[in-house]
């Protein structure tokens, strides 16, 4: 089975710009969960989708966004790129919804730098 | 709201045995899950403690004390591949993973 893809693996963009990040989830799972990682910060949740709908959103601007398809496939936007939002993002896959209670399956994540 | 600490780094020497805590504040707690990320890896999980007590896989264990607000994860026989990220993680009601900011695991030859 394959397992949690992201594209694309690396981006580089200037501040004010926007960007699109894509996740597939691995075949079956219906929960896409959005997780930006910074050096000293942890794994900070962006928000989770299930069944083409937001099912819960954490502590982000509304530059945030994101969007599920009917194949279960994810996308988040960022508008406005800011410098301090160079990370990696990283998209995790489960079979059902809220995260934490079914094992997460993360991708390889996106790293994006912004200059 | 929901906070979790864990040590910056620890270190210890192949074959040793080491302990990596994990104390959380949070309502509506459901469980502690723990999750290795190697550098340049993704996380992957490793457990889920939803009740007290002990579980063991293999050379890794997790503890959960639900009284305390306390976890830990227990490595045994170390090898110089468990050099990794190591992430405790509370999920609760509301639906969120919440991680602490990791521990660092060095293990020197």
């Amino acid at each position: 089975k394959a397992g949690v893809t992201q594209t694309p693996r690396y981006l580089i963009k200037t501040r004010g710009q926007q960007v699109t990040l894509s996740c597939s989830p691995i075949s079956g799972h219906r929960s896409v969960s959005w997780y930006q990682q910074t050096p000293g910060q942890g794994l900070q949740f962006l928000f989770e989708y299930f069944s083409e709908t937001q099912r819960n959103k954490g502590n982000f601007p509304g530059r945030f966004s994101g969007r599920q398809f009917s194949n279960s496939r994810s996308e988040m936007n960022v508008s406005t790129l800011e410098l301090g939002d160079s990370a990696l993002y990283l998209c995790a896959s489960s079979l059902a919804f809220g995260s934490g209670k079914d094992e997460q399956f993360f991708g390889p994540g996106t790293r994006l730098t912004v200059l | 709201g929901q906070s979790l600490e864990q040590p910056s780094e620890v270190t210890a020497v192949e074959g040793a045995i080491v302990q990596i805590n994990c104390t959380y504040q949070t309502s509506g707690f459901y469980g502690l899950s723990w999750y290795q990320q190697h550098d340049g890896g993704a996380p992957t999980f490793l457990s889920y403690n939803a009740l007290d007590g002990l579980e063991e896989t293999g050379r890794f264990s997790s503890f959960l004390s639900r009284s305390d607000s306390y976890g830990y994860l227990l490595l045994q026989e170390l090898q110089m591949k468990d050099s990794a990220s190591y992430f405790c993680a509370v999920s609760s009601n509301t639906d969120k993973l919440i991680f602490g900011t990791g521990t660092r695991l060095q293990v020197f030859p």
